[in-house]
Formats: structure tokens, C-alpha cells, sequence
């Protein structure tokens, strides 16, 4: 079946524009994540939603990322203004239900280079 | 705060060598313990996981055992192939959110 998908895969922005990354999950998983992961680096949690509330956004490393999941199921992660340290893959997950024995599925990521 | 810590790669081994990748969590609570795979190209996906202490998980040849006492989650292969060759990240999860917290990755690279 169709696991998670995100687009674009590769993204390049100049320092100080928009971009929005697009997240479409499992269909009927729950739960809703999106991780950052710079080079050489393990994924940094970013957020998270259940359904379509985000019960936590305390990875989020300034106010501009915003993320988004209006009807329960697609969600977008927009960083307004990018900086080089936006520079990064962004990872989305999601999951059936609860840890933790829901396991995270993984999208490919959306590399983000800012220059 | 919650963390893992593992060992710092790359890693590069023959086939049929023994793996060992070392991680160690530290948490305030009882976390649960993960493997996560991210073969070249691909994205991560679950490889094994134990919930509570003495467990072990397993899966494709890979073990590891859930040790409170030296808060340790290791992973171990006694006879890896060159399909092997992945990064690996360990990972814990506290509560009931999913919420993962995960280690820097570990490149093993298998040689034929």
C-alpha cells in the first residue's frame, strides 16, 4: 500500500523567502510528526498532531515554522523567511495510534537547501 | 532531558563479521527503546524495538536487549551481509505521544 508521501523532494529557497513541505500520511494514522535532520545528524523532533489538533509544537526552533493539519490527514510545515541554518531534510512520520507498540512510518524527507 | 547516545560511526566491516553498535538512553521515566534502518535511498523504518527492561527485540538477525541497569539498548548482528549497509538509529520514546527522541545514526558499510 501506499506508505507516507512528501513533496517536493528537494527544495531550494533564497535566504528570506517562503516555503511550504507537504505531508501526506497513512491513510487513518492518527498521529502526525515532522522531524528535522541535518546532515550527519539524527531526526530532531519538530512537532506533532493527533488527528487534527497539535498537541505539541515545542521542537519548533523559532516562530517562523508553522505546521499545519486542517482536516485530520495532509499536513504542511512552512518556515517563513528561511535561513542557512533552515538547511536541512524534513521528515515527516505517522502512525496508526499511540506508542508504543503504533510503529512511526517514515516519508523519504524534503531536502531544504537555503542559499 | 531525554536523549540517546550512540556510537559514532562510520563503520565498516566484512561479511559474516560480528556487528556491535553501542547506545546508551537517559530518561526520566520508563521509556520504550527502538532500531530505526534508513537503507541508502530509502527512509527510515522500524527494525526492532523492546518496551520494558530484559526485553529483547529482534528482527532479520539483529538483536537487542533492553538493559536498565546499564541503561543500554545495543545492537547486535552475528553475521552481517552487504545488504546490511544502512545507517542506523537508535531511538526512545517516553508517554504514550510517540514522541521519538533519536541518536546521531551509526553508517555501517559491509564489504564483500
Amino acid at each position: 500500500g501506499a506508505g507516507v508521501s512528501q513533496s517536493p523532494r528537494y527544495k531550494v529557497a533564497k535566504r528570506g523567502q517562503d516555503v511550504a513541505l507537504r505531508c501526506d500520511p497513512i491513510s487513518g494514522h492518527v498521529s502526525l510528526f515532522w522531524y528535522q535532520q541535518a546532515l550527519g545528524q539524527g531526526p530532531e523532533f519538530l512537532t506533532y498532531f493527533q488527528n487534527e489538533a497539535q498537541l505539541d509544537k515545542s521542537g519548533l526552533p523559532s516562530d517562523r515554522f508553522f505546521a499545519e493539519r486542517p482536516e485530520g490527514s495532509v499536513s504542511t510545515l512552512k518556515i517563513q523567511r528561511t535561513q542557512q541554518e533552515d538547511s536541512a531534510v524534513y521528515l515527516c512520520a505517522s502512525s496508526l495510534g499511540q506508542a508504543p507498540n503504533s510503529p512511526l512510518h517514515f516519508g523519504n524527507g524534503t531536502r531544504l537547501t537555503v542559499t | 532531558g531525554d536523549s540517546v547516545t550512540q556510537m559514532e560511526g562510520p563503520v565498516t566491516l566484512s561479511e559474516e563479521a560480528f556487528l556491535t553498535i553501542n547506545c546508551t538512553y537517559t530518561a526520566t521515566g520508563y521509556p520504550s527503546l527502538f532500531w530505526y534502518v534508513q537503507y541508502p535511498g530509502e527512509g527510515l523504518q522500524l527494525l526492532l524495538k523492546a518496551t520494558k527492561a530484559d526485553d529483547k527485540g529482534s528482527n532479520k538477525g539483529f538483536e537487542a536487549t533492553y538493559r536498565k541497569e546499564t541503561t543500554s539498548f545495543h545492537l547486535e548482528k552475528g553475521s552481517v551481509q552487504v545488504s546490511d549497509s544502512a545507517v542506523y538509529f537508535c531511538a526512545l520514546s517516553v508517554g504514550n505521544n510517540n514522541d521519538m527522541r533519536f541518536g546521531a545514526g551509526t553508517r555501517l558499510t559491509v564489504k564483500p
